[in-house]
């Protein structure tokens, strides 16, 4: 059972760089796609972007200018760094697997999530 | 970019009753090629990360109790849950995938 953790700092000052990492355990990040998705306070999900485990990104149009995903394959994590934070970016910062079976591997259907972390935009 | 709208925003449910909550898509998310829905639903309890019920609109996800279904095709979407049991308290999201730039709804509050 693949099991994903966020690590990283809470608090981030307005203007600066958010940086978080999802380690993956029990399972190999090869053949996978990997996303970051975000839960504002009283607010639904919104998807930042994906990267695939050999590198290629797509990043949500609304955040592609500040946003940038990478994957450590040798240590089995990727990453997330959100750049010019403004408290509008306070949210619930999730990683997922996109689902993958005999069928092919899929981007868009998020079978195993980590369990969040609180990032928080105040100076 | 397509734009997922879920209603209602909340429903009370009594125990043992139907649930069903309603996704609506700008456009199709109907690939004709392969005939598939590109469509998801997630269901997110207090504290917990979404968890992965329905996918190509109407496949369940393994291990999930078959008193949850799913229905629709091309802009229109349903999740339904058929007996109500007070473990399925949660807020629930649609989710498209026929796009590049994923979308989800903006989530329905279920309550008992």
């Amino acid at each position: 059972q693949v099991q994903l953790q966020e690590s990283g700092p809470g608090l981030v000052k307005p203007s600066e760089t958010l940086s978080l990492t999802c380690t993956v355990s029990g399972g190999s990040i090869s053949r996978y796609y990997w996303s970051w998705i975000r839960r504002p306070p009283g607010k639904g999900l919104e998807w930042i972007g994906y990267i695939y485990y050999s590198g290629s990104t797509n990043y949500s149009p609304s955040l592609k200018s500040r946003v940038t995903i990478s994957v450590d394959t040798s240590k089995n994590q990727f990453s997330l760094k959100l750049n010019s934070v403004t408290a509008a970016d306070t949210a619930v910062y999730y990683c997922a697997r996109g689902k993958g079976d005999n069928s092919g591997f899929y981007y868009g259907v998020f079978d195993s999530w980590g369990q969040g972390t609180l990032v928080t935009v105040s100076s | 970019d397509i734009v997922m709208t879920q209603s209602p925003d909340s429903l009370a449910v009594s125990l043992g009753e139907r649930a069903t909550i309603n996704c609506k898509s700008s456009q199709s998310v109907l690939y004709s090629s392969n005939n598939k829905n590109y469509l998801t639903w997630y269901q997110q309890k207090p504290g917990q990360p979404p968890k992965l019920l329905i996918y190509w609109a109407s496949t369940r996800e393994s291990g999930v109790p078959d008193r949850f279904s799913g229905s629709g095709s091309g802009t229109d979407f349903t999740l339904t849950i058929s007996s109500l049991q007070a473990e399925d308290v949660a807020v629930y999201y649609c989710q498209q995938y026929y796009s590049t730039t994923l979308s989800f709804g903006g989530g329905t509050k279920v309550e008992i």
